[in-house]
């Protein structure tokens, strides 16, 4: 596709559960971000994936949260256990490389309940 | 100190006029600079970026960047009621061995017709 594509759009969950959450870039980018918005927040670094490079998890609240890229391109990240403190919108972005624009996705929306 | 400072706003501007949203970075290393959108409840939508000192300007924005003095800002001339949104500034670094894209927490801009 020509932007970033996140699914699913929403998402709502017992707290407890585990759920995954995807991204698919835009062809050809190389970097990819993964952030999350609380209600009424601002962005909230979660984890960067460079090319082949290990990924910098500096963002990661709790050992809850992981994240894979496979192949280099599609990414997802997985919360186990949820809490209701995760729930905000989780955006993907992707560029095409470090230092240059970053294009997010439409975001899902987690709702743990 | 927060890495990425903006007024939190509202900033409040009639319908033609120029508003200007203001950012602040600790980072002296930073490199790349970004300002995004955010309409209430979608994704954040690239706007411009501006990579060297000076201003660069598209359409009715322009970016100012003043490494020197750690700051960029941007200007929306003949402001219209579809420019209310979040304005988030957003920059970038690769010091060390960690690359982070960082965000201010956004402006609440409102134009009134």
């Amino acid at each position: 596709g020509a932007g970033v594509s996140q699914s699913p759009s929403n998402k709502v969950t017992e707290k407890g559960k585990d759920v995954e959450l995807r991204c698919d870039p835009i062809s050809g980018h190389t970097a990819l971000y993964w952030y999350r918005q609380s209600l009424g927040q601002g962005l909230e670094f979660l984890i960067y994936f460079q090319g082949n490079s290990a990924p910098d998890k500096s963002g990661l609240p709790s050992d809850r949260f992981s994240a894979e890229r496979t192949g280099g391109s599609v990414s997802t990240l997985t919360i186990q256990r949820t809490q209701q403190e995760d729930s905000a919108v989780y955006f993907c972005a992707s560029s095409f490389v470090m230092n240059t624009e970053a294009f997010f996705g439409q975001g899902t929306r987690l709702t743990v309940v | 100190q927060k890495e990425v400072e903006q007024n939190s706003g509202p900033l409040s501007v009639p319908e033609g006029a120029i508003a200007s949203l203001n950012c602040t970075y600790s980072d002296r290393g930073s490199q790349s600079f970004f300002w995004y959108r955010q309409y209430s409840g979608k994704s954040p939508e690239l706007i411009m970026s501006i990579y060297s000192n000076g201003d660069k300007e598209d359409g009715r924005f322009t970016a100012q960047l003043n490494k020197a003095s750690q700051y960029v800002s941007l200007l929306i001339r003949d402001s219209q009621p579809s420019d209310s949104a979040t304005y988030l500034c957003a920059v970038a670094n690769s010091g060390g061995s960690n690359y982070k894209l960082t965000f201010g927490k956004g402006t609440l801009l409102t134009v009134n017709p």
